[in-house]
């Protein structure tokens, strides 16, 4: 199965930041590449696939870059409601994997 | 609105059975790949398998880890998905969510909210 290796696992930030996610596949993955963000009490919402197309609703401050092997989440000017937990997943192959989160606090 | 509502965890013993199911609305059925994913408290998602949409003849696949175990089927009168999960073990202690996919897009544009089970004595 492939790997995927998020950084970090916690990460603070202060609203109106920007902040980066990582993530790192143990192979290439060309930009096969989903992030999704987590809230308790709500269903998983799709932000961004293919690498870095926005899903439909995902606001323009989220943006995604990277293909084969590296992979960054970038949200700019931070919102309240953005504080919370990020998922990468791969799709290139089955199993599609996960990496193991990143969650985002308020400093 | 695309909804996805799944139902049927609770508690269980190591050995025994459970089905789980989910519920759609707001979207076409048939057209889409259903997908289950487990979530260990603490831990990340892990797919669980699919199963195709009608132009893709409504075939499976399952993760390794619980193939032979876990079944995933529906039923598209109703737009219900179902996993059964037989001899269940207290590593299959998660969440468990439904998500839609489609073909060649193997990523989930929408999931459930999800619904616990535990195994243990």
């Amino acid at each position: 199965d492939v790997q995927m290796t998020q950084s970090p696992s916690y990460l603070a930030a202060s609203p109106g930041e920007s902040v980066s996610i990582s993530c790192k596949a143990s192979k290439s993955i060309s930009t096969y590449l989903a992030w999704y963000q987590e809230k308790p009490g709500k269903a998983n919402k799709l932000l961004i696939y293919s690498g870095s197309t926005l899903q439909s609703g995902t606001p323009s401050r989220f943006s995604g870059s990277g293909s084969g092997t590296d992979f960054t989440l970038t949200i700019r000017s931070l919102e309240p409601e953005d504080f919370t937990v990020y998922y990468c997943q791969h799709y290139n192959e089955y199993p599609p994997t996960f990496g193991s989160g990143t969650k985002l606090e308020i400093k | 609105e695309v909804k996805l509502l799944e139902s049927g965890g609770g508690l269980v013993q190591p050995g025994g059975s459970m089905r789980l199911s989910c519920a759609a609305s707001g979207f076409t059925f048939t057209d889409f790949y259903m997908n289950w994913i487990r979530q260990p408290a603490g831990k990340a998602p892990e797919w669980l398998g699919f199963i195709r949409n009608k132009a893709n003849g409504y075939t499976t696949e399952y993760n390794p880890s619980v193939k032979g175990r876990f079944t995933i089927s529906r039923d598209n009168t109703q737009n219900m998905l179902y996993l059964q999960m037989n001899t269940l073990r207290a590593e299959d202690t998660a969440t468990y969510y439904c998500a839609r996919s489609s073909w060649k897009r193997d990523y989930f544009d929408y999931w459930g909210q999800g619904v616990m089970v535990t195994v243990s004595s």
